[in-house]
């Protein structure tokens, strides 16, 4: 069975860091491009950033939001991508979610594997 | 960023009936290089993620029930779910995968009359 499954998340203060990963089970996990999209309690879903393959030399992109902060990396070897939060905001509080990506372009996809969610509150 | 609007915020359909969803980019989706309309539907319930029904604006995702369609071109769009089932009621959200960030609709709940 194909499977994402991420883990790391919980309560955190402001301006301290956090680290999420996503486990991928079921397929050839550094064939693809990895994707973290976000939803806020209430909200509505926002792309966070995603990552290349290795064979497309794994190249990252972030949302203007937490570009600077945010870093996604992937160790192939354990099936496994991280989402690296660092000076974390009220406003990182939400579910996180790791996708991966399906059809499109590069860093513009639909996703057809979900992870279920961890959460991140971000709160004094 | 090509904002994604939905209509209607909500909509209460009897079992059995049509449920219609509509879907609008800023700026046109529809590929020249290949004639694709980059816009994807996912139906999201409590507790789950979501979970991809449409692709390419009118592509089943494998294992997603035939009452459920997409249709439209450019930067209208809808998705139909022919004959509304219990299992059915849940938030539908479009995406725009035509260009980065990537971005998604505000959401359509659906629910049972």
């Amino acid at each position: 069975e194909v499977q994402l499954v991420e883990s790391g998340g919980g309560l955190v203060q402001p301006g301290r860091s956090l680290r999420l990963s996503c486990t991928g089970s079921g397929f050839t996990f550094g064939d693809y491009a990895m994707t973290w999209v976000r939803q806020a309690p209430g909200k509505g879903l926002e792309w966070v950033g995603f990552i290349r393959s290795k064979t497309y030399g794994g190249t990252t992109a972030y949302a203007a939001s937490v570009q600077g902060r945010f870093t996604i990396s992937r160790d192939d070897s354990k099936s496994i991508a991280y989402l690296q939060m660092d000076s974390l905001k009220t406003e990182d509080t939400a579910e996180y979610y790791c996708t991966r990506d399906f059809v499109g372009g590069v860093n513009r996809a639909a996703y057809d594997v979900w992870g279920q969610g961890t959460l991140v509150t971000v709160s004094s | 960023d090509i904002v994604m609007t939905q209509s209607p915020d909500s909509l209460t359909v009897s079992l059995g009936e049509r449920a219609t969803i509509n879907c609008k980019s800023s700026q046109s989706v529809l590929s020249s290089s290949n004639n694709k309309n980059f816009l994807a539907w996912y139906q999201k319930k409590p507790g789950q993620p979501p979970k991809l029904l449409i692709y390419w604006a009118s592509t089943r995702e494998s294992g997603v029930p035939d009452r459920f369609s997409g249709s439209g071109s450019g930067t209208d769009f809808t998705l139909t779910i022919s004959s509304l089932q219990a299992e059915d009621v849940a938030l539908y959200y479009c995406q725009q995968y035509y260009s980065a960030p990537v971005t998604f609709g505000p959401g359509t709940r659906v629910d049972i009359k």
